[in-house]
């Protein structure tokens, strides 16, 4: 079993959609949850982090975390073109900064005008 | 806003090279890191480093491989003797330490092994 999976899409939604996202995890050390965003030869860049179970809201973006499912979630409410990329979840097993990240292979999101 | 820069952007070299990979964190960040993703893979963690030191590697991160902070300002990744398996985007990336975790990613250096 992989230790984080991710479905590759991809996703095509239309703009004013919501687009979810999700990942499973097999580590049940991870504590630490992130969802990046990647756009087409660019590096990643954070969008959410999260700690442990719970939700977590910051404009448009929602992350869940279900430890006892092992299972992530993002969710981008009114989606817009811009949103189109590929996005990455990431999960760490102590504090995020001095160890690794470990991703899952991403999902590609377009969102059609 | 400050941001992570790496050089080269792309860097084509031939098998058995030594290849070094630049990169220049956000200035007041303790913390870097190597990732690298296959075309079509995963992003992969390499390496970090911390206080002029490498904290955690990969397995990936064999003696092919080094790290250094060669002045207070670059963090470089050499490759010894390029393998054909090592065609990838390297990712730079730095943080500030705290634990958002948040890490900066530069813009990746795409190198070709023929």
């Amino acid at each position: 079993q992989k230790e984080v999976e991710q479905d590759p899409g991809p996703l095509s939604v239309p703009e004013g959609a919501i687009v979810s996202l999700n990942c499973t995890y097999s580590n049940s050390a991870f504590q630490y949850f992130m969802w990046y965003r990647q756009y087409s030869r660019k590096g990643p860049e954070l969008l959410m982090y999260t700690y442990s179970s719970g939700n977590k809201e910051d404009g448009r973006f929602t992350a869940q975390v279900d430890k006892s499912s092992k299972y992530i979630s993002l969710f981008i409410r009114d989606s817009q073109p811009s949103d189109s990329a590929t996005y990455l979840c990431a999960m760490s097993g102590n504090k995020a900064a001095g160890n690794k990240l470990t991703f899952g292979g991403g999902t590609r999101v377009l969102v059609k005008p | 806003e400050p941001e992570v820069t790496q050089t080269p952007s792309h860097q084509v070299t031939q098998m058995g090279q030594e290849v070094i990979l630049r990169c220049v964190p956000i200035s007041n960040h303790l913390y870097f890191y190597w990732y690298r993703q296959i075309l079509g893979q995963k992003v992969e963690f390499l390496v970090s480093f911390y206080n002029n030191e490498i904290s955690e590697k990969s397995e990936i991160f064999d003696d092919q491989f080094s790290v250094e902070r060669p002045d207070g300002s670059n963090f470089t990744l050499k490759i010894r003797s390029t393998k054909l398996e090592d065609s990838a985007m390297y990712f730079c990336a730095s943080s500030t330490g705290g634990w958002t975790g948040e890490l900066f990613f530069g813009e990746g250096s795409r190198l070709t092994v023929l």
